[in-house]
């Protein structure tokens, strides 16, 4: 089926270190997925961080890039140096620019990020 | 700019019951969203609706009604409300068709059925 699965939290870091969050995807009924990371700062409403739409293109946003591995089907985020605002939940999502109902997201994962 | 409230921010429902969460959005957005998210589990689609009037079930229709009759909102009833659940719903909103579009959210109705 279709799926997304991601690091499983929570993930603790200090600040100006690096980060990875793991993502990859199942996409066995959509043609052409579209991949993105959404977060949730605290207090706040979910909204989107970066999206790819093409297969070997990276997206990038606030610090954070990810690159969408057709081949390894993985759309890791990545940052070079956090800082503790960026402590938030990040949800990887699967979706698809031809239907609505194949918009599949990852169970979230919990970041903080120590000063 | 623009924003989707949703109400009420926290819900405490009986056993039975319906209980209705609303939606509003001022984006002009033609499409709108319903998720639920379970603790330790991704968000899934409940209903969408591609304009006023307009009700499209997703994987997790079952047990729950939906209601778009302006374009600004969308709301969402649960049928009969089951013991113990506990979950936060999630309105969202896109100006074009599919995931592609970029998606605003609300911030979340929590629900606990006591």
């Amino acid at each position: 089926g279709d799926s997304v699965t991601q690091t499983e939290g929570p993930v603790t870091v200090s600040e100006s270190e690096s980060l990875i969050i793991n993502c990859t995807y199942s996409a066995t009924s959509i043609a052409y997925p579209n991949l993105f990371w959404y977060v949730r700062y605290p207090g706040e409403g979910l909204q989107l961080l970066l999206k790819v739409i093409t297969a070997g293109q990276k997206g990038s946003s606030r610090g954070f890039e990810a690159t969408y591995n057709k081949e390894t089907t993985s759309f890791h985020l990545q940052k070079a140096s956090v800082q503790e605002s960026d402590s938030a939940v990040y949800y990887c999502a699967l979706g698809s620019n031809t239907g609505y109902q194949n918009f599949y997201f990852g169970k979230g994962t919990s970041l903080t990020v120590i000063p | 700019g623009g924003i989707i409230t949703q109400t009420p921010k926290f819900l405490i429902g009986q056993e039975g019951q319906k209980l209705t969460l609303k939606c509003q959005q001022n984006f002009n957005h033609d499409t709108m969203y319903w998720y639920r998210q379970d603790s330790g589990k991704g968000l899934r689609l409940i209903y969408y609706s591609i304009t006023e009037n307009d009700l499209q079930k997703g994987d997790l229709s079952e047990g729950y009604d939906a209601s778009r009759e302006k374009k600004s909102s969308f709301s969402l009833t649960v049928t009969s409300a089951q013991k113990n659940e506990m979950a936060v719903f999630l309105c969202a909103s896109s100006i074009g068709q599919g995931a592609n579009s970029d998606y605003t959210f609300g911030s979340g109705t929590r629900l606990l059925v006591i």
